[in-house]
């Protein structure tokens, strides 16, 4: 079957650090995708990774290891507009390259 | 238009009634995603279009939900005899080929309400 895991909670400290870890089990990897969605918003897309490494763009990095079937999510300066969830979704080769969804991480911040 | 849209934002109706909802993607997109989600759920694949035809409609869960993508742009997903299980935030999204590296950009989503 396919599956994702990642932590339903993670709370930080306003100017703080914090990582989401995601694994993952699937048939027909090809990338993880993070997206952000704030209560009763759209999920936005902030990041792929397709090959081992680590992706940065701003304040948010992203991080896969093919070989552990593992990915994370790593967020500096942590400001209080990052109160949000967030979910780590697998393209999935042999569907059509559907995203398939953990359940998400609800970042809670505190100041 | 700039983004993706979806009307109405809010649907509530009756168990057994009929309901439609509409998805406006990026223009030039030629591929198009309907999910659902769940409270405190990940989004869940309903179906994928490429251009007017139904690629994958795979997560449709059962003969009561249909969508159509007549001209290759707007799509509507039908529901027909709604149930209270159906209530959710339906949600589409849109790319421009459907690559495996395409971005999925989303819409605000309907939520479905059935009393």
């Amino acid at each position: 079957g396919q599956s994702l895991e990642q932590p339903s909670e993670v709370t930080a400290v306003e100017g703080a650090i914090v990582q989401i870890n995601c694994t993952y089990q699937t048939s027909g990897f090809y990338g993880l995708s993070w997206y952000q969605q704030h209560d009763g918003g759209a999920p936005t897309f902030l990041s792929y990774n397709g090959l081992d490494g680590l992706e940065e763009t701003g304040r948010f990095s992203s991080f896969l290891s093919r070989s552990d079937s593992y990915g994370y999510l790593l967020l500096q300066e942590l400001q209080m507009k990052d109160s949000a969830s967030y979910f780590c979704a697998v393209r999935d080769s042999r569907a059509n390259y559907q995203l398939i969804w953990g359940a998400g991480t609800k970042l809670i911040i505190k100041p | 238009g700039a983004g993706v849209s979806q009307t109405p934002s809010n649907k509530v109706t009756e168990k057994g009634k009929y309901v439609e909802l509409r998805c406006d993607p990026i223009s030039g997109h030629t591929a198009l995603y309907w999910y659902r989600q769940s409270l405190g759920q990940g989004p869940e694949f309903l179906i994928y279009f490429q251009g007017t035809g139904a690629a994958d409609d795979s997560g449709l869960p059962n003969d009561r939900f249909f969508a159509v993508r007549p001209e290759g742009s707007v799509s509507t997903l039908k529901i027909q005899r709604t149930e209270r299980g159906d209530s959710a935030v339906y949600l589409c999204a849109s790319s421009l080929t459907g690559a495996g590296t395409d971005t999925q950009y989303f819409g605000p989503g309907t939520r479905l309400t059935v009393l």
